[in-house]
């Protein structure tokens, strides 16, 4: 199974702290894609990273891709009470299938 | 902004009646999937479709799933007869590439009595 595997499964920080989620998988992929939901909605997409790119950047949020290891890590800076929700990376390799993680719920105190 | 609109938002049904959940993909969009999260529990892939023909369907997807794209902007999913164990809430997406980015919808919770 390709299937990933994200931890912690629950994180808790202070507003204003980072916030790091890791995302493990298991062969080889395409890309890497980092969802957010927020409880009880759809999911929303957050970030892509493809097979040959080591990190990418969109606003507070910073992607890496270690595709020896086959894992990936979100790092949220400088988190709001409004990023409390569960996080999924989702890999695919030949877009026919992604592949959801069990997802990390993360609360942000205010 | 376009977007996957699903319908019902929810649907309760009696054990053994058919389901369809209806999804309205973004009309640019040529990649449509359909998945399943249980209350508290994982994304599960249930199927894609593309061209018109199923790419490709997990376990789940048994003989009691079917999707059908019947007028060019409807993508439907239907279980023949439910079982209690389909009670999830049912996604829908929809990519304009095959390995890019995937659009929810905000999804059709279904409850089997």
């Amino acid at each position: 199974s390709q299937q990933g595997e994200e931890d912690p499964q629950a994180l808790s920080i202070q507003e204003g702290e980072n916030a790091t989620m890791n995302c493990s998988y298991k062969t080889s992929i395409n890309n890497l894609q980092w969802y957010r939901q927020n409880s009880g909605r759809g999911l929303v997409h957050l970030i892509l990273i493809r097979s040959n790119e080591r990190e990418k950047h969109s606003g507070r949020l910073r992607v890496t891709l270690d595709t020896s290891k086959k894992s990936s890590s979100l790092l949220i800076t400088a988190s709001r009470a409004a990023d409390t929700a569960s996080y999924f990376c989702a890999t695919t390799n030949t877009g026919n299938q992604f592949y959801f993680g069990t997802g990390t719920s993360l609360t942000v105190i205010p | 902004e376009p977007e996957v609109t699903q319908t019902p938002s929810h649907q309760v049904t009696q054990m053994g009646q058919e389901v369809i959940l209806r999804c309205v993909p973004i009309s640019n969009h040529l990649y449509f999937y359909w998945y399943r999260q249980i209350l508290g529990q994982k994304v599960e892939f249930l199927v894609s479709f593309y061209n018109n023909e199923i790419s490709e369907k997990s376990e789940i997807f048994d003989d009691q799933f079917s999707v059908e794209r019947p007028d060019g902007s409807n993508f439907t999913l239907k279980i023949r007869s439910t079982k209690l164990e389909d009670s999830a809430m049912y996604f829908c997406a929809s990519a304009r590439a095959n390995t890019g980015e995937l659009f929810f919808g905000e999804g059709s919770r279904l409850t089997v009595l």
